[in-house]
């Protein structure tokens, strides 16, 4: 059973920066799969943040390219985020996301951790 | 860039009735790029259709997702209580993300 666990710090002073963990268990990061990071500001809806695949290949969005960085560290078995000049705007739930392959060049997130939140705030 | 527009905004159904929401591309996508996801209150989301129209392991066949080019439809056949939640659609290109605003179900 595949499960994946965000950790961090839950509280960020505005200017910042943000750093988050996830721990990928029953499944090993150097799989076929790409793992990727989300975020829901309280009451919103869900921001794709970024992706990675174990051998380097990295996309972000656009509007956020500039301040993050995802990271695999292959001997944790985890994935990283970072944002840097955090306001409060980024105060959301960070989930991180399995993008499984499901052939013929069709993909889905298909396992989720269950978020954390993390509040930008001095 | 492709923007997901999504309507309803808020859909609210009595159990047993069929609930259809909409998914509007700006730009016409790959079928196999359109993902449906389920996220109900304190959840993270949960994937329910890929490919447009197939159902992940495990949900129900009341969901059906149906659609092609830039109109895309996912269909709750017969509401259940606890199909009251918020459905996001997704796509994907050239490697890039996004999510619709999502539509948020109530059961009457």
């Amino acid at each position: 059973q595949v499960q994946l666990q965000e950790s961090g710090p839950g509280l960020v002073k505005p200017s910042g920066t943000l750093s988050l963990n996830c721990v990928v268990s029953g499944d090993s990061i150097i799989s076929s799969n790409w793992w990727n990071w989300v975020r829901q500001p309280p009451g919103k809806g869900l921001e794709w943040i970024g992706e990675i695949y174990h051998g380097g290949n990295i996309y972000y969005n656009p509007s956020l390219k500039s301040r993050v960085t995802i990271l695999v560290d292959k001997s944790q078995n985890q994935v990283s985020l970072t944002l840097t000049s955090v306001t409060a705007a980024d105060t959301a739930v960070y989930y991180c996301a399995r993008d499984h392959d499901y052939g013929d060049s069709t993909w889905a997130f298909d396992i989720w951790g269950q978020g954390t939140m993390v509040t930008v705030s001095s | 860039e492709i923007v997901l527009t999504q309507s309803p905004g808020t859909l609210s159904l009595s159990p047993g009735e069929r609930a259809t929401l909409s998914c509007r591309a700006s730009q016409s996508v790959d079928s196999k790029c359109l993902v449906w996801y389920q996220q109900k209150p304190g959840q993270a989301p949960r994937l329910l259709i890929y490919g447009a129209s197939s159902r992940a392991t495990g949900i129900p066949d009341r969901f059906t997702g149906s659609g092609s080019g830039t109109d895309f439809t996912l269909t709750i056949s017969r509401l259940e209580p606890e199909d009251c939640a918020v459905y996001y659609c997704q796509h994907y290109r050239s490697s890039l993300w996004a999510f619709g605003q999502g539509t948020k179900v109530e059961i009457k």
